[in-house]
């Protein structure tokens, strides 16, 4: 089992650049969530998927973000313009519906 | 007021003390608890549930009092490895359905 697996592990974008963050959740598993950890506000969950459709979006700060999940391996956040104030560690997790949560290893995502 | 809510700490203690960590929440409605550990610049990883007649894991016991809306971790003969940061987390449905809130963390460092 490979794990959640997320890419960029890093990514340095210039503000008002369109960033696309991506995760390949376990498979079998039937939640995804998207959650933005910085130092001021710690782990915040963003939106969460069952069964690829979203359930809650309310964590999701403002219309410049945008997640979706086409298909159960594979889900994106978009963040479309970037600005300074979005950078933070982004990690997903995916998880069974009986089972425990399973982190990615997160995106360092820095806009200057 | 935060829902999840932690003294960040540091507590810095030195190996084979025993050290406590408390966290409230606000939501009388959660029904599941948990405490995750976190490395530095690592994700999440769970550490044990919380139960409400209380737990042990080794040297690990937690404890939750539903009543204050209170949970704890105790760490007995503490290790250098045991270093990191330990969020409370708190679920909003039965077992690991919805979604699970994160406190902001209580960093610990062990020193020998």
């Amino acid at each position: 089992d490979a794990g959640v697996i997320q890419s960029p592990r890093h990514e340095v974008t210039e503000m008002g650049q369109e960033v696309t963050l991506r995760c390949k959740p376990i498979s079998g598993h039937d939640y995804l969530f998207w959650y933005r950890q910085t130092m001021m506000r710690g782990l915040e969950l963003l939106i969460y998927f069952n069964n690829n459709v979203p359930i809650d979006d309310s964590g999701m700060p403002e219309d410049r973000f945008s997640a979706k999940m086409p298909n159960a391996s594979f889900s994106t956040l978009k963040i479309q313009p970037s600005e300074p104030r979005d950078s933070a560690v982004y990690f997903c997790a995916s998880r069974r519906r009986a089972g425990g949560y399973t982190f990615g290893s997160g995106t360092r995502l820095t806009v200057v | 007021r935060k829902e999840v809510e932690q003294d960040p700490g540091p507590f810095n203690v030195p190996e084979g003390a025993t050290v406590a960590f408390n966290c409230t929440y606000s939501n009388s409605a959660s029904q599941s608890f948990f405490w995750y550990r976190q490395d530095c610049r690592k994700e999440p990883k769970l550490l044990m549930s919380v139960y409400s007649s209380g737990n042990e894991d080794g040297r690990f016991t937690a404890q939750l009092n539903r009543a204050s809306q209170y949970i704890s971790l105790l760490i007995r003969d503490s290790k250098l490895s045991d270093s990191a940061t330990y969020l409370c987390v708190v679920g909003r449905g039965s077992g690991n359905t919805g979604k699970l809130i994160f406190g902001q963390g209580t960093t610990l460092q062990v020193k020998p």
